[in-house]
């Protein structure tokens, strides 16, 4: 069965500081993984997704993230935060050929203007 | 940008009761989901649904759930008989297709069970 980790349930940074969420999965085939964000008041949306190809992957709002296969990592990086980048963000993993996503816990992020 | 539509936002019903949660797909996504996520834990994964099968489901989809795509529109989960620890945010979820596309998500409902 496949799982999620995320290390920081809790996120408080200022305004441009540099930002990094981690997660790591559990399984032992091909995956698929993403990144979703839940802003206050709105639904899951896509920040970005790795199938395969380049580990660095570029998403949405300038972030970015790395998949490290050999320590089934995939963190989620931002430069400098802004305080609209406040909300949930949550990993998910899929195996390549099922449909069924994982979730990690969720990291809620608090930005300070 | 379309997006997935579900109703209602909120549903209050007794336990016992059965309730219906709806949705409405992306237009041209023939893949449909269902997910909750009880207050304070994970995001879980109930069941997927495609060419009115199910195509994979979780041990949380026992049988008091079920799905169905009525009139080739909406999706529904229907709960027969509810029971507390029903009580989450349900989520519905659509993909144009299974593999590497995404899976976009509705608003979601809440539901309480009294």
């Amino acid at each position: 069965a496949q799982s999620v980790s995320q290390h920081n349930h809790h996120v408080i940074l200022s305004e441009a500081a540099s930002l990094e969420l981690g997660c790591n999965y559990s399984y032992g085939g091909t995956v698929n993984l993403f990144w979703y964000v839940q802003y206050p008041g709105q639904h899951l949306q896509l920040l970005l997704k790795y199938f395969s190809g380049d580990p660095l992957v570029k998403g949405i709002k300038g972030f970015e993230a790395e998949f490290i296969k050999s320590k089934f990592s995939f963190n989620l990086r931002k430069p400098s935060v802004q305080w609209s980048d406040t909300a949930e963000y949550f990993c998910a993993v899929k195996s390549r050929a099922g449909n069924m996503l994982t979730f990690g816990g969720g990291t809620r992020l608090m930005v300070k203007p | 940008e379309p997006e997935v539509t579900q109703t209602p936002s909120h549903q209050v019903t007794q336990m016992g009761q059965e309730v219906i949660l709806r949705c409405v797909p992306i237009s041209n996504h023939l893949y449909f989901y269902w997910y909750r996520q009880i207050l304070g834990q994970k995001v879980e994964f109930l069941v997927s649904f495609y060419n009115n099968e199910i195509s994979e489901k979780s041990e949380i989809f026992d049988d008091q759930f079920s799905v169905e795509r009525p009139d080739g529109s909406n999706f529904t989960l229907k709960i027969r008989s509810t029971k507390l620890e029903d009580s989450a945010m349900y989520f519905c979820a659509t993909s144009r297709d299974q593999g590497t596309y995404e899976q976009y998500f509705g608003p979601g409902t809440r539901l309480t069970v009294t």
